[in-house]
């Protein structure tokens, strides 16, 4: 079946440690985004990539970072840069460039300890 | 920068009522609007979109309504079923630029 993936689907780290979130598709779709879900909140833009080798801010880039090396894969890492790193986040991927018409993995709970 | 917004927090129903959460947008130039339901630790599932040259878009039990003059937006939903009972987020888009989230609205359904 296609679709994207996230994982783990919880994930817990310690204050000052960076950490790896994984996000796949095999829905051979160029773009791929991620977003940060807070209690409340609507979801705002982490990173997007439109292609492979390329990627962009998005809203609230400060303290993640982020690779393409392979089209089916966008890992977002959350670095101890990031003052408040506990929240869903989620990733999406779209044909091309047009979040309107992205499909959302399931996402994973970033929980500080 | 500007953003999507919802009336109301939280919307409890009986099960067989319809339903209707409201959400308001602030940038005219926006011409795509989505609908977005998401159940507990899961990720937005696409439920309904509209485009800014329609008033209104019906699909199976949900209806979609766009007001451009006072810049509002409102799902429908029909016969509402415990099923339903997640959070509803609307989206608004300019073309060629990122999606802006509103903030959501949880409708829980009681039987």
């Amino acid at each position: 079946d296609g679709g994207i993936t996230q994982s783990p689907k919880y994930l817990f780290r310690k204050e000052g440690q960076n950490v790896t979130l994984s996000c796949e598709q095999n829905l051979n779709h160029d773009a791929m985004y991620w977003y940060r879900q807070d209690p409340g909140q609507g979801l705002r833009l982490i990173y997007y990539s439109q292609i492979v080798n390329d990627f962009q801010k998005g809203d609230i880039a400060e303290g993640y970072s982020v690779s393409r090396e392979k089209k089916e894969s966008f890992p977002l890492t959350v670095t101890s840069a990031q003052k408040n790193p506990t929240a869903f986040y989620l990733c999406a991927s779209s044909i091309e460039y047009r979040p309107s018409e992205a499909f959302f993995g399931q996402g994973t709970r970033l929980t500080v300890v | 920068g500007e953003s999507v917004g919802l009336h109301l927090p939280t919307l409890s129903v009986q099960e067989g009522d319809n339903s209707i959460i409201n959400c308001a947008y602030s940038n005219s130039a926006s011409d795509y609007f989505i609908w977005y339901k998401q159940e507990s630790g899961k990720g937005p599932q696409f439920i309904i979109d509209i485009r800014s040259n329609m008033d209104k878009r019906q699909g199976q039990r949900v209806t979609v309504l766009l007001n451009k003059t006072v810049k509002h937006l409102s799902l429908q939903i029909a016969a509402t079923q415990p099923g339903d009972s997640a959070v509803y987020f609307c989206a608004e888009n300019q073309a060629g630029t990122a999606l802006i989230f509103g903030k959501g609205t949880t409708l829980s359904v009681s039987s």
